[in-house]
């Protein structure tokens, strides 16, 4: 099956400063790559994502990069807040989406 | 959005009990359902895909007489985890996406926290 990495796992920023998650993943065929952000005590929800046939996908303060060749993709958040503070979850599926593979997770602490 | 509802949220059984979760969605169809366990370092691991009307598709490693999902229909899977050791205790999570849509979106229960004795 697929194979997910993430890194970092923790990541302290100060407010305003930028962050930058990234996962690798080993499957070529997967196609399909979900940002999901988890606040304390609450369930995963999707932030962003982007498909393989785009390089780089953009929605205000957070931005999605993808290199298909090198198998890895990145998250990163600009001008960060306290309400960024959450675990990021990186993930992989194919385009049928019968399947999804999660990496690790990163806790982000944005400092005020 | 769309909501996943799990129940129940928390569960303390004896061992060498069993113990059953439903994942419910509440405002849309799922012919697949996804159960995660979520480890104490924060990972989420895929354990099964849940397919309505047909058999699970386990991940490797993961013991299928062990958690037995049933997909009755398409708005409930359930998991049920036989003959409980306290190794079995963690965080189990599902999530789904409505089977009319092209987005990959996931909807994520809230999760129940099992601790076997």
């Amino acid at each position: 099956g697929e194979n997910v990495e993430q890194h970092p796992s923790t990541l302290s920023v100060q407010e305003g400063d930028s962050a930058v998650i990234k996962c690798t993943y080993s499957d070529s065929a997967s196609n399909y790559f979900p940002w999901y952000k988890q606040e304390l005590g609450k369930r995963p929800q999707l932030i962003i994502d982007i498909r393989s046939n785009v390089g780089e996908k953009k929605d205000q303060r957070i931005a999605v990069t993808l290199n298909k060749t090198a198998k890895h993709f990145s998250l990163h958040i600009t001008e960060t807040q306290p309400e960024d503070s959450a675990v990021y979850f990186c993930a992989a599926s194919k385009v049928n989406f019968n399947k999804f593979y999660f990496g690790s997770g990163t806790k982000l602490n944005v400092k005020p | 959005g769309a909501v996943v509802s799990q129940h129940p949220s928390w569960v303390i059984c004896k061992s060498g009990t069993s113990v059953k979760i439903e994942c419910r969605s509440l405002d849309f169809q799922a012919t697949t359902m996804f159960w995660y366990r979520q480890f104490p370092k924060q990972s989420l691991m895929l354990m099964a895909t849940s397919n309505e009307g047909s058999k699970a598709t386990y991940e490797q490693g993961v013991e299928k007489d062990k958690f037995l999902i049933n997909h009755a229909s398409l708005t409930l899977s359930t998991l049920t985890v036989t003959s409980a050791h306290p190794e079995d205790s963690s965080f189990y999570i599902c999530s789904a996406r409505p089977f009319t849509t092209n987005t990959g979106e996931l909807f994520f229960g809230e999760g129940s926290r099992l601790t076997v004795l």
